[in-house]
């Protein structure tokens, strides 16, 4: 069965104190990792795209790598504004269609 | 430019009414999908459409209807309303089914 899984579930650091956001997944035809931000009460927000194997992002304070099997979501020394959800997703192809499946997130909490 | 627009942002609906969740994006965008979040649960899909007049079930159709006349619009029906059907309902969209998804802010709907 296709499956991503986030780890871990909430997350508290110290403003400046670098971390990392861990999404490993299991599906057949990997077409693409997605990453997203959700804030409160709030649509996820798009951040990067991974489609292949050691591919990296970044963006500000973030960085996103992939592997066969994961995928990490790097914060370096992260602000109190970065605090928010943030949703993996691989995308696979069913039935000749492109879906989504999400993992269920990481809160994190960045603290001034 | 809006984006993905929801209306409404709160309903409360009482066991058995039905209502339409509306949906619309001025982008262009030919892939729109409906997508359930509860706590504890990654977002679920519930039906997406790749174009006007084409729609198809996603992981958790049942109890839900949509149709697509136009590009724009993407409304999401609940048949008959189940206290099971209370959730934060987002709609996506997208400019084909590999990119990435742009979601509106999000409709909570509490069923009492």
């Amino acid at each position: 069965e296709d499956q991503v899984t986030q780890s871990p579930e909430a997350l508290r650091l110290q403003e400046g104190e670098s971390s990392s956001l861990n999404c490993s997944y299991t599906v057949s035809g990997l077409r693409g990792l997605f990453w997203y931000r959700q804030d409160p009460g709030k649509g996820p927000e798009f951040l990067f795209t991974l489609y292949s194997a050691g591919e990296e992002k970044e963006k500000e304070r973030l960085k996103a790598t992939l592997t066969k099997k994961e995928s990490f979501l790097h914060i370096t020394a992260p602000k109190p504004e970065d605090s928010a959800t943030y949703l993996c997703a691989v995308q696979a192809m069913y039935s000749g269609t492109y879906k989504y499946i999400f993992g269920t997130g990481t809160r994190l909490k960045v603290l001034a | 430019n809006a984006g993905v627009t929801q209306t409404p942002k709160f309903q409360v609906l009482k066991t058995g009414q039905s209502m339409t969740l509306q949906c619309a994006q001025d982008m262009n965008h030919e892939y729109m999908s409906w997508y359930r979040q509860d706590p504890g649960m990654g977002l679920r899909l519930i039906h997406y459409s790749v174009g006007a007049g084409i729609t198809d079930q996603g992981e958790v159709p049942n109890g839900y209807n949509v149709s697509r006349s136009t590009t724009e619009d993407f409304p999401l029906r609940l048949l008959s309303a189940a206290p099971s059907q209370t959730s934060v309902y987002f709609c996506a969209s997208s400019i084909r089914g590999n990119t990435e998804a742009f979601f509106g802010q999000g409709t909570r709907l509490t069923v009492v």
